[in-house]
């Protein structure tokens, strides 16, 4: 099956720094791509969507400039936390959506953000 | 309140037994359910998907059911292994859009010895 990747698994940054972190899909191209965050023990919350070429998508509630996305290509998204601050540690999730399956939707492996 | 709820919220078994897990959801329409399994501090795995028309789907020892009138479905887990411990969670897709996914909470399954 399509493989979704996510780097790096796992950060611990200063609050104040920025984080970047980084989903592609493998093996197959991806025009939209989701990013979730997921507190312990809780439901994975879509924070946006991702749109090759163009601007990101946001929830309600999800602060644009804190988090910022950007799908420069169909196989590559990134999430960069900006001014990361202890709340904003969380485990992120990404996920792409293989138009050749129908409408099968590939998750990475997440990335576990600490700000200490 | 959520539109997915998933029950139990956490279930031990013995290694070998069977077990049931239940999602009851008030999402309409829907376009699709699926199963995902979740280890702890990694991503969900597709387990299975189904469409508002199908009842049943297996894969492996894991099968879904779906009763679209009542609007509930079922995982059944066969034989259960250690490996099955995780989180279990039941997503509902709105037709249109990949995007509009409704999460479940989850259930939380441990199997032990």
């Amino acid at each position: 099956g399509a493989v979704v990747s996510q780097h790096p698994s796992w950060v611990i940054c200063k609050s104040g720094t920025s984080v970047k972190i980084e989903c592609r899909s493998l093996d197959f191209q991806a025009t939209t791509m989701f990013w979730y965050r997921q507190f312990p023990k809780q439901s994975l919350m879509l924070m946006a969507t991702s749109n090759e070429g163009s601007k990101a998508t946001y929830e309600q509630g999800v602060e644009k400039d804190k988090f910022l996305i950007n799908h420069a290509s169909l196989t590559l998204s990134t999430l960069t936390v900006t001014s990361a601050h202890p709340e904003d540690s969380s485990f992120y999730i990404c996920s792409a959506r293989d138009l050749t399956y129908t409408g099968e939707l590939f998750f990475g492996e997440g990335s576990r953000l600490t700000v200490l | 309140k959520n539109q997915v709820e998933q029950s139990p919220q956490s279930l031990i078994i013995l290694e070998g037994k069977n077990c049931t897990l239940q999602c009851n959801y008030t999402v309409s329409p829907f376009s699709n359910l699926r199963w995902y399994k979740q280890d702890t501090g990694r991503g969900p795995v597709s387990l299975t998907i189904m469409t508002f028309s199908e009842n049943t789907k297996s894969n492996g020892r894991y099968t879904a059911t779906l009763d679209a009138d009542t609007k509930q479905s079922s995982l059944h887990i066969t034989a259960s292994q250690l490996s099955d411990s995780a989180s279990y969670i039941c997503v509902v897709s709105v037709p249109g859009t990949a995007s509009k996914l409704t999460f479940g909470t989850g259930t939380r399954l441990q199997v032990t010895l």
